[in-house]
């Protein structure tokens, strides 16, 4: 059974760069047509799409953030990658990883179906 | 990129209906037929509820059925249970390879 575990700092200062890591387990991010995505949520507030990746490294990042944004795969070690520049306190959140289609197939259309449980990063001095 | 539009909060009685709107645009969820629904409880990840508008995946209860008309999406939870009680977000892909959340819907079972 696929799973997804996201790591990194707990905290962050103010102006740096947030780096998180998910690995996959029980399959390869290789295999199939799905992109590999990070979502974040503010505390108490609503979900974000940050921006996915697909295996071959095709990224797609929201347009409201992507300037600040780097998503990377690395196939190799089964994991892939989430970057934020410049980061400030707006940017403190929980952070997901998710598996999503990237085509319509069975039993999935463009949907987030497998999601890490998440980590929190707080952005402060 | 804007978020799409959902009542903050609904409710309803165990055993009632309840339907949670979604709006967004013709560039989101008026555009495309990939509308998806999660549920999400106090400090647990999202579960995939709703994909393609109105398909479950395997394991998801009948109870839960997802439509769609024009710009705005919808998801109706049947036969409310205790359970049902969490927060509830919609999502649709979006031009240009992107996707996009709404704000999300506290359920709440009275």
């Amino acid at each position: 059974q696929l799973q997804l575990q996201e790591s990194g700092p707990g905290l962050v200062k103010p102006s740096e760069t947030l780096s998180l890591t998910c690995s996959v387990s029980g399959g390869s991010i290789s295999s199939g047509d799905y992109l590999w995505g990070w979502i974040r949520q503010p505390p108490g507030k609503g979900l974000e799409w940050i921006g996915s990746v697909y295996y071959s490294g095709s990224t797609y990042g929201n347009p409201s953030l992507k300037s600040r944004v780097t998503v990377s795969v690395d196939t190799s070690k089964n994991q892939f990658s989430l970057k934020l520049s410049s980061v400030t306190a707006a940017d403190t959140a929980v952070y997901f990883c998710a598996r999503h289609g990237r085509v319509c197939s069975g039993t999935n259309c463009f949907a987030f179906d497998i999601w890490g449980q998440g980590t929190m990063v707080t952005v402060s001095s | 990129q804007s978020a799409l539009t959902q009542p903050p909060s609904a409710s309803g009685s165990p055993g009632q209906s309840v339907t949670i709107s979604c709006t967004g645009t013709s560039s989101d969820v008026g555009g495309y037929k990939y509308v998806s629904w999660y549920q999400q409880h106090p400090g647990k990840a999202p579960k995939f509820m709703i994909y393609e508008v109105s398909k479950r995946p395997s394991g998801v209860p009948d109870r839960f059925a997802g439509s769609k008309s024009g710009n705005t999406a919808s998801l109706t939870v049947s036969g409310l249970q205790a359970e049902d009680e969490a927060d509830y977000y919609c999502s649709s892909y979006a031009d240009s390879n992107t996707w996009v959340f709404g704000g999300g819907t506290k359920l709440t079972v009275l």
